[in-house]
């Protein structure tokens, strides 16, 4: 079946510094891409959808400039989160459409000191 | 707007016992349900899609969801409770068209005892 990976699994990283996560569909093609944030015993927010080659859209209360996203190819998208900031800490997943589904990768859980 | 509720943040159950965990929506138009389940620190499996065709729903795991529109709901069962069951489960409508958003109730978590 389509499988969704996220690099890396885990990140922890100082305030004021920038990370990058990486989300790749592993046997299919994917235009888009979902980005969601999950806080600790709450459930998935959407933050932005990923669109290859073009901009991506954002949910509204998301920012956009501390929240970069980028869909270079049919099988890759990244979502660097810039100047981080504790409140920042969080599990972020990301989803690709497969067929009529969605398929999740396993998460990344950032946590910012 | 589309929406759906989860009745209930927890659920215990003892193992070999029924599983009901319950969803109900809210959408203008005819829904897209969607039932996923995450274990700990893991990414979301699905487990379940109602895309108006039959409302019995059979998953993966032995679960089963019913669309019942009378009721608005989607509630998801098991008949008997495994201990590897334990899990965050998540309902979840589609919005818009071509399944392009997904809007998470908040989650029930399941606890299964001995």
């Amino acid at each position: 079946g389509a499988v969704v990976s996220q690099h890396p699994s885990w990140v922890i990283c100082k305030s004021g510094t920038s990370v990058k996560i990486e989300c790749r569909s592993l046997d299919f093609q994917a235009t888009t891409m979902f980005w969601y944030r999950q806080f600790p015993k709450q459930s998935l927010m959407l933050m932005a959808t990923s669109n290859e080659g073009s901009k991506a859209t954002y949910e509204q209360g998301v920012e956009k400039d501390k929240f970069l996203i980028n869909h270079a190819s049919l099988t890759l998208s990244t979502l660097t989160v810039t100047s981080a900031h504790p409140e920042d800490s969080s599990f972020y997943i990301c989803s690709a459409r497969a067929g009529t589904s969605k398929v999740f990768g396993p998460g990344t859980r950032l946590t910012v000191l | 707007a589309q929406s759906v509720t989860q009745l209930g943040s927890h659920v215990s159950v003892s193992e070999g016992a029924l599983v009901l965990l319950r969803c109900n929506y809210s959408s203008s138009v005819p829904p897209y349900l969607f039932w996923y389940v995450q274990y700990p620190n893991q990414g979301l499996q699905l487990l379940l899609k109602y895309t108006s065709a039959a409302t019995l729903v059979k998953g993966i795991n032995g679960f089963e969801a019913e669309f019942k529109k009378s009721e608005t709901s989607f509630h998801l069962t098991k008949p008997s409770a495994h201990m590897s069951d334990a899990a965050e489960y998540f309902c979840a409508v589609s919005v818009g068209t071509g399944f392009q958003k997904l809007v998470f109730g908040t989650g029930t978590r399941l606890l299964v005892s001995p």
